[in-house]
């Protein structure tokens, strides 16, 4: 089973600012199949990114996703108030599909 | 616009069983895999089991496999969650998720549109 561990555990930042939340996993991914998910209080979970880098429809280009391996990152350009949530980071390149314990964006 | 309702959650006994649904719409449902992913409170999230667009190909989490079942009505729509055995470690807000393509398998078991959930509290 693969263990992602994401740090920091929470991250605090200013709006305009830049945030680098990382993603490690306990051995290799299979062909990046890395995804980011955006959780804000009381709502389901967003999708943002799969294949590591690929982001979803609709969002924008400040979000961006990269890594291979075993180290996985989500870099979020110029912060905006409503980008401040839990970030989780999920491994779907083998059973069990295993998620990060999230890292919190905070002001 | 894809829309994915969930409902059955509730109270129930350690030991007891519950069925989840999920009706979708905006999509074509019967051309997707489907699964079941839980959220206990204050906690990460945790994939539950997963079902490929002709119910071909199931897969289960550990913590469940042999308790839970999933399956699927394209006729109606549906999803369904057969939980039995119920535990403490069970109770979590279950969200119904959409994969992104029909298949269900390595590779393709991530979530690109998710319902609210639904509340499962296991107690006595």
């Amino acid at each position: 089973e693969i263990v992602l561990t994401q740090s920091p555990g929470t991250l605090s930042l200013s709006p305009g600012e830049r945030a680098t939340l990382s993603c490690r996993a306990s051995q290799s991914v299979s062909s990046s199949y890395v995804a980011w998910y955006q959780q804000k209080p009381g709502q389901a979970p967003r999708l943002l990114i799969y294949a590591a880098s690929s982001r979803a429809t609709g969002i924008p280009d400040r979000f961006s996703g990269s890594g291979s391996g075993t180290d996985f990152t989500l870099t979020i350009s110029r912060l905006e108030p409503g980008d401040f949530a839990v970030y989780y980071c999920q491994q779907y390149g083998s059973s069990p599909y295993s998620f990060g314990q999230g890292t919190k964006l905070e002001i | 616009e894809v829309q994915l309702v969930e409902s059955g959650g509730g109270l129930v006994q350690p030991g007891g069983s519950l069925r989840l649904s999920c009706a979708a719409s905006g999509f074509s449902f019967a051309d997707y895999a489907m699964h079941w992913v839980r959220q206990a409170p204050g906690k990460g999230l945790d994939w539950v089991c997963g079902i490929g667009w002709n119910s071909g190909s199931i897969g289960y989490a550990d913590s469940v496999r042999g308790r839970f079942t999933i399956s699927r009505d394209s006729a109606n729509n549906s999803l369904y969650l057969q939980m039995t055995s119920l535990r403490a470690d069970d109770m979590a807000l279950y969200y119904c998720a959409k994969g992104p393509s029909h298949q269900f398998n390595s590779g393709t078991t991530f979530f690109d549109s998710w319902g609210q959930g639904t509340l499962v509290t296991v107690s006595s």
